[in-house]
């Protein structure tokens, strides 16, 4: 089955500076990733994703990179603020065409210090 | 408002006491799942439905039932809970078109 590991487990950082996420799957198949934000007390919420057939995806200050080749992602997070705070999640899987077993990495705590 | 809701919120339950969770989505999503958080684990899938009367194991499906008997309900079952299915569960729904996945609140649960 797909296994998806996720790296740092914690990460502070100053506020205006830049925040880098990297995840590595498994599963040649999975051609869906997304990223998730889940604040204290609530659901993960999607930020952004990136399918197999493209390489970058940028919203605002947010941006996803993807290496199909090394199956490995990234979730670059440009100018941070207090409200950036929060864990993040990578996952992958399959597209709706395929099977939906989804797999998430083990998270990222990310600490914007003011 | 499009959302998904879970529940109980809370629940303190004893070992061997069967549970239901319920979760309920109101945007005609095809797919549904649940999933366990627990620390230093992440999100650990226990089942999904890809729509009505469909569903398939996750990678945690030990111990949990489900049923999907209308396409906007997706309850999860404990039969006999025991102190390891502590934890914060989710389910989430999913247009098959987007992939996106909405997530419900949560709902913590302890197993004494």
């Amino acid at each position: 089955g797909e296994n998806v590991e996720q790296h740092p487990s914690t990460l502070s950082v100053q506020e205006g500076d830049s925040a880098v996420i990297k995840c590595t799957y498994s599963d040649s198949a999975s051609n869906y990733f997304p990223w998730y934000k889940q604040e204290l007390g609530k659901g993960p919420q999607l930020i952004i994703d990136i399918r197999s057939n493209v390489g970058e995806k940028k919203d605002q200050r947010i941006a996803v990179t993807l290496n199909k080749t090394a199956k490995h992602f990234s979730l670059h997070i440009t100018e941070t603020q207090p409200e950036d705070s929060a864990v993040y999640f990578c996952a992958a899987h399959g597209d709706s065409g395929g099977y939906q077993k989804v797999t998430f990495g083990t998270g990222t705590k990310l600490q914007v210090i003011p | 408002e499009a959302q998904v809701t879970q529940n109980p919120r809370y629940l303190i339950t004893v070992t061997g006491k069967k549970l239901t969770v319920t979760c309920s989505q109101n945007m005609n999503h095809e797919y549904m799942s649940w999933y366990r958080q627990d620390p230093g684990l992440g999100l650990r899938q226990i089942y999904y439905s890809m729509n009505v009367e469909v569903t398939d194991k996750g990678d945690v499906p030990e111990g949990y039932k489900v049923s999907r008997k209308e396409k906007r309900n997706f309850p999860l079952i404990l039969e006999s809970p025991s102190p390891n299915q502590t934890s914060l569960y989710f389910c989430a729904s999913s247009s098959t078109v987007t992939d996106t996945q909405y997530f419900g609140p949560g709902t913590r649960l302890t197993v004494l």
